[in-house]
């Protein structure tokens, strides 16, 4: 299984609700991201997990709350969010190793849109 | 700040020609580069990476160049084909387990 895969694909919520975001590897990787992504922008990282420990928090505001329950799994959860943050939300995988970077294995992304 | 400049134009080849696109980077020194496609409303794919110490890396139509006196990338698709048409992101590496991507070139090829 070399994908990684992403629940779900679109999401509309109101700025009240409390939603979840949800990515899976099975591909053994201990590395896993969540990115924003804007029309017509670049991917902007947000969150990095290592070992199922939260290493980077690229000073992401407190009503997006990443979490990692095990090796394969990685959610996002939602609450009080903006329309500015409609975006699509891509989740990615890496490989574990001693060196610094290797490549990143991206899902298809969620689409969400806040009302 | 670190700062990464991909052409911000679209680029028109014509099937069967060599698409040549250009990644510069201003105010850091990364260890590794990495060049990703992407099509509409879908995630990034990674396609190359390349190391500081290497010059060159291939595989198969695709090549990259990495020159870190320039400070400059240069991605290479040769014979071109309609299917190659993406866009096409830089992402040099900005620490451990973290990448920077450019805004990416917008690669149209023609038949």
């Amino acid at each position: 299984d070399t994908e990684v895969t992403q629940t779900p694909k679109h999401l509309v919520m109101g700025m009240t609700n409390k939603k979840s975001l949800k990515c899976e590897q099975h591909m053994g990787h201990r590395a896993m991201y969540w990115y924003k992504q804007k029309a017509k922008k670049p991917p902007e990282l947000m969150f990095v997990y290592s070992y199922e420990k939260l290493s980077i928090n690229e000073s992401v505001p407190s009503r997006f709350s990443p979490e990692c329950p095990n090796s394969s799994l990685l959610n996002l959860h939602l609450h009080a969010l903006q329309p500015e943050d409609s975006a699509l939300y891509l989740c990615a995988s890496s490989p574990p190793g001693r060196a610094r970077n290797y490549e990143q294995y991206f899902g298809p992304g969620t689409r969400l849109t806040v009302t | 700040s670190q700062k990464i400049e991909q052409n911000s134009e679209a680029l028109n080849i014509q099937e069967g020609k060599t698409a040549t696109l250009t990644c510069n980077y201003t105010n850091y020194s990364p260890a590794y580069l990495q060049w990703y496609r992407q099509d509409p409303g879908r995630g990034p794919v990674f396609l190359l990476l390349i190391r500081e110490n290497e010059k060159e890396k291939r595989k198969e139509r695709l090549k990259v160049t990495f020159d870190t006196t320039l400070k400059q990338s240069l991605f290479h698709i040769t014979a071109s084909q309609p299917a190659d048409s993406a866009t096409y992101l830089c992402a040099p590496s900005g620490g451990y387990n973290k990448l920077i991507f450019g805004a990416g070139t917008r690669l149209a090829v023609h038949p």
